[in-house]
């Protein structure tokens, strides 16, 4: 267990209305990473954070934006949530000292109507 | 442009046979790659990784492979156990930059699509 937290779980939401995800971790690790997951494409960064309040853009950043005022705590938030941002969302954390494993959240999986 | 491919989106093997699972990726500045395992309603999973300056790891089961000059790697798993369905992503991380600060990729991984592993009984 990598100490990693997803809430919520499940949402539905209609276009046009913003959503805030939250990830949440105990390990007091630096590196955070946002993902969607969408059949044939993977897994897709979104952003990523390398510490507090230190945050860039992944792959598929329009439509997101994240922030990470604590360490344990990496928000993720669609300003105005679109039918293309149905997905299954996975945080990630990465301990300073391994050389690329990342450890993954149990999900939270979005539905835009 | 997608720089790190399963061409396979499934398998479908028989307990106790091996099953390969395949990658490809295209940009030669990748040193470090890994295997991750995704059961349905749950987070991916670490499996195994590959430093660019092996050619192979074990561990248990699981061994892979890596091709540099082909830019391909794979993963074996021998014997295939039915609780190993699932499925499989690979992905690779970019050589560190050494001309920012700390020389650092941040971490970044690119993900393949993912192979839908289905042993059998």
């Amino acid at each position: 267990d990598a100490g990693i937290t997803q809430s919520p779980r499940h949402k539905v939401t209609e276009t046009g209305t913003p959503v805030t995800l939250r990830c949440h971790q105990t390990e007091n690790h630096r590196y955070m990473y946002w993902y969607r997951q969408d059949p044939g494409h993977g897994l897709r960064l979104i952003h990523y954070s390398y510490g507090v309040k230190d945050t860039d853009k992944g792959e598929v950043s329009d439509g997101y934006s994240v922030s990470r005022s604590k360490t344990e705590d990496f928000l993720l938030t669609l300003e105005s949530a679109t039918s293309s941002q149905t997905s299954v969302y996975f945080c990630a954390i990465k301990d300073d000292r391994s050389l690329g494993e990342q450890f993954f959240g149990p999900g939270t999986r979005l539905t835009v109507l | 442009d997608q720089q790190v491919k399963q061409n396979s989106p499934s398998l479908s093997v028989q307990e106790g046979r091996i099953s390969i699972l395949n990658c490809d990726y295209t940009n030669s500045m990748f040193d470090y790659f890994l295997w991750y395992k995704k059961y349905p309603a749950e987070g991916p999973t670490f499996l195994i990784s590959i430093s660019s300056i092996k050619d192979k790891n074990e561990d248990g089961r699981f061994t892979v492979f890596l091709n540099k000059s082909a830019k391909h790697l794979s993963l074996h798993i021998v014997p295939s156990q039915p609780g190993d369905s699932a499925v499989y992503f690979c992905a690779a991380r970019l050589r560190p930059l050494t001309s920012n600060a700390g020389g650092t990729s941040y971490g970044k991984l690119t993900f393949g699509q993912g192979t839908i592993l289905t042993v059998h009984p």
